[in-house]
């Protein structure tokens, strides 16, 4: 299996402010990573698929980045709906892993 | 307008057999791989497997590996996740989603199954 380890757990933050989120890969992926916001009791949501690429209708301010094995995904101004839990996800030869997650709360 | 509609909750006693579906429309159901995704309560995502409905190829995470069967009926358009001898481990939210480019960028609304005697 190729494990995935985000990094904050937990993140607390006003709106307005720019965060970053990091999620590292036990061995190369190249740019297999997709990151998912998810609300309380919703299915999550898709946001950046193949490292970088923005999905359609997601904000402008969702940007991901990285390959090989260490990736960032930054929102650069948090707004209200933007407080969640976001996870990347991996995709290697038929099977997949999603990192633990990070929450992201109001400070 | 592409959407996953699963099936109900079930509430199960362990040993017990369970299958429960998803069913595409808005989109070429057998052009596609659908996936499976576990979250237990309280718990993070975990990926379960894939299923290509146009010839049936499935393929699972290590960790679901024997415990779970994917399938699909494409003349339907609707893909199945079961269990033979479900356990209380098996308590969770089940998400099938459309699994492209790597990811999964459509997905149901969520099947509760509790397992519980």
């Amino acid at each position: 299996d190729i494990q995935l380890t985000q990094s904050p757990s937990t993140l607390s933050a006003s709106v307005g402010d720019g965060v970053t989120i990091t999620c590292r890969a036990s061995h190369n992926i190249t740019n297999w990573l997709a990151w998912y916001q998810q609300k309380p009791g919703k299915a999550p949501k898709l946001l950046i698929y193949k490292a970088s690429s923005l999905q359609s209708g997601v904000p402008s301010r969702f940007s991901g980045s990285g390959s090989g094995t260490d990736f960032t995904l930054t929102i650069s101004s948090l707004q209200p709906g933007d407080f969640a839990t976001y996870y990347c996800q991996q995709y290697n030869n038929f099977a997949g892993t999603f990192g633990q997650g990070t929450k992201v709360d109001i400070k | 307008e592409v959407q996953l509609v699963q099936s109900g909750a079930e509430v199960k006693k362990p040993g017990e057999s369970l299958k429960i579906s998803c069913q595409g429309s808005g989109f070429s159901f057998s052009s596609y791989w659908i996936g499976w995704v576990r979250q237990m309560p309280g718990r993070g995502l975990e990926w379960v497997g894939i299923v290509y409905p146009g010839d049936s190829d499935s393929r699972y995470s290590p960790s679901f590996q024997g415990q779970v069967t994917i399938s699909a009926d494409k003349s339907i358009s609707t893909a199945y996740l079961q269990w033979s001898s479900l356990k209380a481990s098996d308590t969770g939210i089940y998400y099938c989603a459309r699994h492209y480019g790597g990811a999964f960028d459509y997905w149901g609304q969520g099947s509760v199954v509790t397992v519980s005697s």
